[in-house]
């Protein structure tokens, strides 16, 4: 069983729609969270990390179950610029254990 | 410009043949770590140092070897390629090896093996 587990999509939405992402984790022990983000052939950057109480970044919003060891990314109000590879990643904290989701593309459409 | 340097961008190579991929960093980062991206498996760690001086295997270590003299190197190096390693290399960094840190990438190194 992966660590990570993201549904690949694609996601293809209209500019200005209201988008979410989840992600499952199998390891209860992890203890960080992240979203990144990855443009086409570009490096992985981080979007946010998540915390335990949900956090938000303008347009962005991230949540985090434990119970149900999944954690979320909800994106309004579309841009065409929001256009990439969105990457969960979940840490142990033990030190270099990093695990990446494989991903979800997300394409806004004009 | 503060952060992670690769080279090279990209390099088609022989099998057999030995490689070395460069990844420097300026931020004074202790931690840092090499993965390789594949499509529909994401990224896996392949090597990762602690600190200058150690390194440690990750996940998909075989056929790769690293170094870490000093804070800011991190090399890796293939030493007999194989069509199998034909990928894309990240070099990352983060400030020590706590798992709350982020972790800043390089822009990627593409190899191709044939």
């Amino acid at each position: 069983r992966k660590e990570v587990e993201q549904d690949p999509g694609p996601f293809n939405v209209p500019e200005g729609a209201t988008v979410a992402f989840n992600c499952t984790y199998s390891n209860s022990a992890s203890q960080s969270f992240f979203w990144y983000r990855q443009d086409c052939r570009k490096e992985p950057k981080l979007l946010m990390s998540v915390y335990s109480s949900g956090n938000e970044d303008g347009r962005f919003t991230a949540q985090l179950n434990r119970a149900s060891q999944y954690i979320s990314l909800l994106i309004r109000d579309s841009k065409l610029s929001d256009s990439a590879t969105y990457l969960c990643v979940v840490n142990l904290n033990t030190g270099n254990q990093f695990y990446f989701g494989t991903g979800t593309s997300l394409t806004v459409i004009p | 410009i503060a952060g992670i340097t690769q080279a090279p961008t990209s390099q088609i190579l022989a099998a057999g043949r030995r490689m070395t991929l460069r990844c420097t960093q300026d931020m004074r980062h202790n931690a840092m770590y090499w993965y390789r991206q594949d499509l529909g498996l994401g990224l896996r760690l392949i090597h990762y140092s602690n600190t200058a001086g150690t390194t440690g295997k990750g996940e998909v270590p075989d056929g790769y070897s690293v170094s870490r003299a000093n804070t800011d190197d991190f090399p890796l190096t293939l030493a007999s390629a194989v069509p199998s390693q034909t990928s894309v290399y990240f070099c990352a960094s983060s400030p020590d090896s706590a798992g709350a840190n982020v972790l800043t990438f390089g822009a990627g190194s593409r190899l191709t093996v044939l």
